[in-house]
């Protein structure tokens, strides 16, 4: 079964500075597709970015960005210049085509002003 | 996301009741899902339908039914709730058609409490 696994519980970061939540998963297909969600206390899932497995590519998304290490199975979710805004709940995910999507735990990022 | 809607928002009710959770959407996506969120575990899927004829049990689907009315609307059952059943309920869409990742579009939770 395909796991995933957020090795930090919680994190925090001053504001403007720069944090990187880690991610790792566990599978044995080539094809997939990786997500970093936010929950922040509204507890809405909102979608930060995500990364097909086929692209080299990292994907960015403003001051969003990913460090996808596909042979080490790892998705890091970089955030620059935090926001007091960034603080909430970060969930790492993995989908196979046509089947269910899996969660990691959840990292807590707390921002400081 | 506005998109996605879901009643109630909260709901607290005893051991042994039937409940019934609503989601709606009109994104127009064909695909639906339903998770429970507890702390510490991140979501776990219960059920999903890839289209109105078509439902899926999920990693937690024992002591849940859901149905599929229609496109938009997917219902999420259980028949005699009991306390380990409180959690975070979230539905979710997605776009097969359209959008090859099938991202999930997640509605606002439902809280459920079972006394």
């Amino acid at each position: 079964a395909q796991t995933v696994t957020q090795s930090q519980p919680e994190m925090s970061v001053q504001e403007a500075e720069t944090v990187t939540l880690s991610c790792t998963y566990d599978t044995s297909e080539s094809d997939y597709y990786l997500f970093w969600y936010k929950q922040p206390p509204s507890r809405q899932m909102i979608l930060v970015i995500r990364q097909e497995a086929y692209k080299q590519q990292n994907a960015t998304e403003n001051r969003f960005s990913v460090n996808f290490q596909k042979a080490a199975k790892s998705f890091s979710l970089k955030i620059s210049d935090s926001q007091l805004g960034d603080a909430a709940m970060y969930f790492c995910a993995y989908r196979v085509p046509n089947n269910d999507m899996r969660f990691g735990a959840g990292t807590r990022l707390t921002v400081k002003p | 996301d506005a998109d996605v809607t879901q009643t109630p928002r909260n709901r607290i009710t005893k051991t042994g009741k039937r409940i019934m959770l609503e989601c709606s959407q009109t994104k127009g996506h064909d695909r639906m899902y339903w998770y429970r969120q507890d702390p510490g575990l991140g979501l776990r899927l219960i059920y999903y339908s890839f289209d109105v004829k078509d439902i899926n049990k999920g990693e937690i689907s024992d002591g849940y039914s859901v149905s599929r009315q229609a496109q938009a609307k997917f219902s999420l059952s259980l028949e005699s709730a009991i306390p380990n059943q409180t959690a975070l309920y979230f539905c979710a869409t997605s776009d097969f058609n359209r959008d090859p990742t099938d991202t999930q579009y997640f509605g606002p939770g439902t809280r459920l409490t079972v006394l």
